[in-house]
């Protein structure tokens, strides 16, 4: 069974300047989250999907991140403008039960 | 508010030893809680998870994990590490009510193992 697939792997980006980040989760799973993950942090939940709608966008940075989930399947996570405190790994995973995710390898940001 | 908190940041132990990890949490009433793994370069895994019912759970890699409702407590242990156990561990707790579904994880903690 193919795993969650996220991508680019690796940014490095200027403040200011946008990125977007793409996840495929698992076929079937109809929830999927995006994390951000800052070093010596714990990954705290930025948007979660539930299909193709919005669950919990409480603690999104609305006006500088936005995300969207297509169809129900893929999904998109963009930064703009990117600041110096977004540098982070940004994680997605998907799950059919309650708590139980699968995580992707992440997206590891660097705004200089 | 539900809320982790994993004491130790970084903990060291030789190949073979015996191993616990400590998580506290913070919430009213009955927690999910959950333990999940992160070997270098990789995603999170999930190790082992804790509904209701026994106290003390089984998880794969030969984890098991204890709930301890009076010491707010969901201590992660190991009999004997193996040095691919070398990552960083994370404990969670599900959130309720309007934040169902949402994870609230510690800071993680790093385990080094020595050969």
């Amino acid at each position: 069974e193919a795993g969650v697939a996220q991508s680019p792997r690796y940014k490095i980006i200027e403040k200011r300047q946008s990125v977007a980040f793409w996840c495929n989760p698992i076929s079937g799973h109809a929830t999927l989250y995006w994390y951000q993950q800052i070093l010596g942090q714990g990954p705290k939940l930025l948007i979660q999907f539930q299909n193709n709608g919005v669950v919990d966008d409480s603690q999104l940075p609305k006006d500088r991140f936005s995300a969207e989930r297509l169809k129900g399947v893929d999904s998109t996570l963009k930064i703009q403008p990117a600041k110096l405190e977004d540098s982070a790994v940004y994680l997605c995973a998907s799950s059919v039960l309650a708590g139980e995710l699968f995580f992707g390898e992440g997206s590891r940001l660097t705004v200089l | 508010a539900q809320s982790v908190t994993q004491p130790d940041i970084h903990i060291t132990v030789s190949e073979g030893a015996s191993l616990e990890l400590r998580c506290n949490y913070s919430y009213g009433a009955t927690p999910y809680l959950f333990w999940y793994v992160q070997s270098p370069g990789q995603g999170l895994q999930l190790l082992l998870k804790y509904f209701s019912g026994d106290t003390l759970v089984q998880g794969i890699k030969g984890f098991e994990a204890e709930f301890k409702r009076s010491q707010s407590s969901f201590n992660l242990r190991k009999p004997s590490v193996h040095w691919s156990d070398a990552a960083e561990y994370f404990c969670a707790v599900e959130g309720r009510g309007s934040t169902l579904g949402r994870l609230y994880f510690g800071r993680g903690t790093q385990l080094t193992v020595w050969p």
